[in-house]
């Protein structure tokens, strides 16, 4: 079955350390997607890729960065620049020509002690 | 700019009664409007959408909405709650040269009750 595959689905990582996050889908879409949950802020959007090897800022992309090697990859690197990292990461992707029809892997759930 | 704004962050509703969620919107350019749901620690999935042509819009599980261009909104309505229909619920705008990019709102937790 296609879909959007999201990895490590919890993670504890110490203040100051860098941490990755993996989104990897098989849907074969051009675009990608990474949003931010916070409880009560709905998704905010961190980054976003419309093709492979180019990718844009979101609302919120301080303190994260982002690589598009790979149609099928797009992962985010949580930073030690991030003044409070501890949230709920969802990725998601579209199709060309789809408006808005988002599908979404079922998150990485990131707390920083 | 998009911005959207849900009108009540919890809702509760009994089994069988009507469900109703507001979401109103703000947008430069004609929107194309989304309903997305959520479960718990799951991702959100595609309810309905709205782009072009027909104001009314049927999604899955029973659910609709209207979009009302004078009212700058997009309720979601399903005649009769289940109790599986509880659950966090999105609006979302896009449009335009960033018709990739939604922007949602802030949610609504919907509850029902026996």
């Amino acid at each position: 079955d296609g879909g959007i595959t999201q990895s490590p689905k919890y993670l504890f990582r110490k203040e100051g350390q860098n941490v990755t996050l993996s989104c990897e889908q098989n849907l074969n879409h051009d675009a990608m997607y990474w949003y931010r949950q916070d409880p009560g802020q709905g998704l905010r959007l961190i980054y976003y890729s419309q093709i492979v090897n180019d990718f844009q800022k979101g609302d919120i992309a301080e303190g994260y960065s982002v690589s598009r090697e790979k149609k099928e990859s797009f992962p985010l690197t949580v930073t030690s620049a991030q003044k409070n990292p501890t949230a709920f990461y969802l990725c998601a992707s579209m199709a060309s020509g789809v408006a808005g029809e988002l599908f979404f892997g079922e998150g990485s759930r990131l707390t920083v002690l | 700019a998009q911005s959207v704004t849900q009108l009540g962050s919890h809702v509760s509703v009994s089994e069988g009664a009507l469900v109703l969620l507001r979401c109103n919107y703000s947008s430069s350019v004609p929107p194309y409007l989304f309903w997305y749901v959520q479960y718990p620690n799951q991702g959100l999935q595609l309810l309905l959408k709205y782009t072009t042509g027909a104001t009314l819009v049927k999604g899955i599980n029973g659910f609709e909405a209207e979009f009302k261009k004078s009212e700058t909104s997009f309720h979601l309505t399903k005649p009769s709650a289940h109790m599986s229909d509880a659950a966090e619920y999105f609006c979302a705008v896009s449009g335009g040269t960033s018709y990739g990019k939604l922007t949602f709102g802030q949610g609504t937790i919907l509850t029902v009750h026996p």
